[in-house]
């Protein structure tokens, strides 16, 4: 059973507001990710970190930032929230010896 | 350049039907790890495999199987007598050795198994 955790499960916000969504990990993984994916489709990678104060924008633009300050913690930031960012987003950890990418359970986001 | 390709977008199968799910893979490297993933109704990702470019050898789990052939570039997930649990999007997915940003899903196929 994998240890990374979001919250909150599920948000519904109003425009320009500024939200935080956090992921934490148990396992001392060094890689994390930030996906984002509507219901069922395509994930896109948004952001990925290779450790402490490494951060890196994937291969979706995106709005939002992220931070990499402890090993266990990489929460995602939208400054301004608008409609178009409404979606689930999937955060993620990989055990390196086993490939393994842990998924956390997801923030679904809707914006108003 | 690396994708991955999952050219079923979605399946129906009555239950206790056999069904396979395809993925075939692009990449340069020369060693990599595949992956399929299960994402049911309630959202989360769940890890079903990994396999190793060097291994070639099938794999069976119960009632799920992989047939992995590098000369076609394809790693297929075989449900055996599926169940209304299975029902759920399965994604390929794809990594070089070093993983980094480089982890490639497939667009996913859903797959409906009806009672």
């Amino acid at each position: 059973e994998a240890d990374i955790y979001q919250t909150p499960r599920y948000l519904v916000i109003g425009t320009g507001k500024k939200i935080t969504l956090e992921c934490s990990q148990t396992m001392g993984h060094d890689k994390m990710y930030w996906y984002q994916q509507d219901p069922g489709m395509e994930l896109h990678l948004i952001h990925y970190s290779y450790g402490v104060n490494s951060t890196e924008k994937g291969d979706l633009s995106s709005e939002s930032t992220v931070s990499r300050i402890r090993t266990e913690h990489f929460p995602l930031t939208l400054e301004s929230a608008r409609p178009s960012h409404t979606s689930q987003y999937l955060c993620a950890s990989i055990l390196t010896n086993t490939g393994e990418l842990f998924f956390g359970e997801g923030s679904r986001l809707t914006v108003l | 350049a690396q994708k991955v390709t999952q050219a079923q977008t979605e399946i129906s199968v009555v239950e206790k039907e056999d069904v396979t799910l395809d993925c075939v893979y692009e990449t340069r490297d020369t060693t990599y790890y595949l992956f399929w993933y299960k994402q049911p109704p309630s959202g989360e990702l769940v890890f079903l495999i990994r396999r190793n470019s060097f291994d070639e050898q099938n794999e069976i789990s119960g009632r799920y199987s992989w047939n992995f052939q590098k000369s076609t570039s394809s790693f297929n997930f075989t449900i055996t007598a599926s169940q209304v649990v299975d029902s759920a999007v399965y994604f390929c997915a794809l990594s070089p050795h070093n993983y980094g940003q480089n982890f490639v899903f497939g667009p996913g196929t859903r797959l409906s198994v009806l009672p």
